[in-house]
């Protein structure tokens, strides 16, 4: 009974290609982010919803879209993928509370290769 | 900007040392402090966190943390390493001011020799 999941766990593509990436959390959580960890295994936010509401977005390229259809789910789309997007992609979820928020649960990444 | 550095980028041990990973952080206002464990081709799990009231705080499987606010630091220790800790170690932060986003440090590498 995974809390954050995330398809696929492994991704193989063609530079220029469009993918998505899915996420879903079954905690009730109101809050999710997509994280990149890059070669060097280190970990930056690119976005954050809650309630299906952008509240952060931060420098990333206008390639990558992300849409949450509900509190439950949170997609991230990329368009027109480039070799240094290779990188491990990780959905995660909280709970706010009075601005701060518990800790993130993370899905087990997904691993996206660019060739 | 807020920050988040870990000292250690890798560390080697022998099974039964003891351990103490050092994370510092860039922060003046009120924080809560997680530790992270990514053993090889997993996600991340949480080890401990440290949102208010005692300092020293335990987590799963032995670890254990100190947050010395003076220090802005949030060193993560274990007295006793065993082979199944060799994993990947990440100190995060997540500021007041930024509603749940976590600032990780770069990492730590344990290796546990048996």
């Amino acid at each position: 009974d995974t809390a954050v999941s995330q398809t696929p766990k492994y991704l193989v593509t063609q530079m220029g290609n469009d993918k998505s990436i899915k996420c879903e959390q079954n905690l009730g959580h109101d809050t999710m982010y997509w994280y990149k960890q890059d070669s060097k295994k280190f970990l930056k936010i690119m976005f954050s919803y809650n309630n299906k509401e952008l509240i952060i977005n931060e420098t990333v390229p206008n390639r990558f879209s992300p849409k949450s259809p509900d509190k439950a789910h949170l997609n991230l789309h990329i368009n027109s993928l480039e070799l240094g997007d290779s990188a491990v992609y990780f959905c995660a979820s909280s709970q706010s509370d009075r601005g701060m928020n518990t800790e993130a649960f993370f899905g087990q990444g997904t691993r996206l290769t660019v060739v | 900007a807020q920050s988040v550095s870990q000292h250690n980028h890798h560390v080697i041990l022998s099974e039964a040392a003891s351990l103490e990973l050092g994370c510092n952080y860039s922060y003046g206002g009120t924080v809560n402090l997680f530790w992270y464990v990514q053993y090889p081709g997993q996600h991340l799990q949480l080890l401990l966190k440290y949102f208010s009231g005692d300092p020293l705080v335990k987590g799963i499987k032995g670890f254990e943390a100190e947050f010395i606010k003076s220090k802005f630091s949030f060193n993560l220790r274990k007295p006793s390493v065993q082979w199944s800790d060799t994993a990947e170690y990440f100190c995060a932060v997540n500021a007041s001011s930024n509603t749940g986003k976590l600032i990780f440090g770069q990492g730590t590498t344990l290796q546990v020799k048996p």
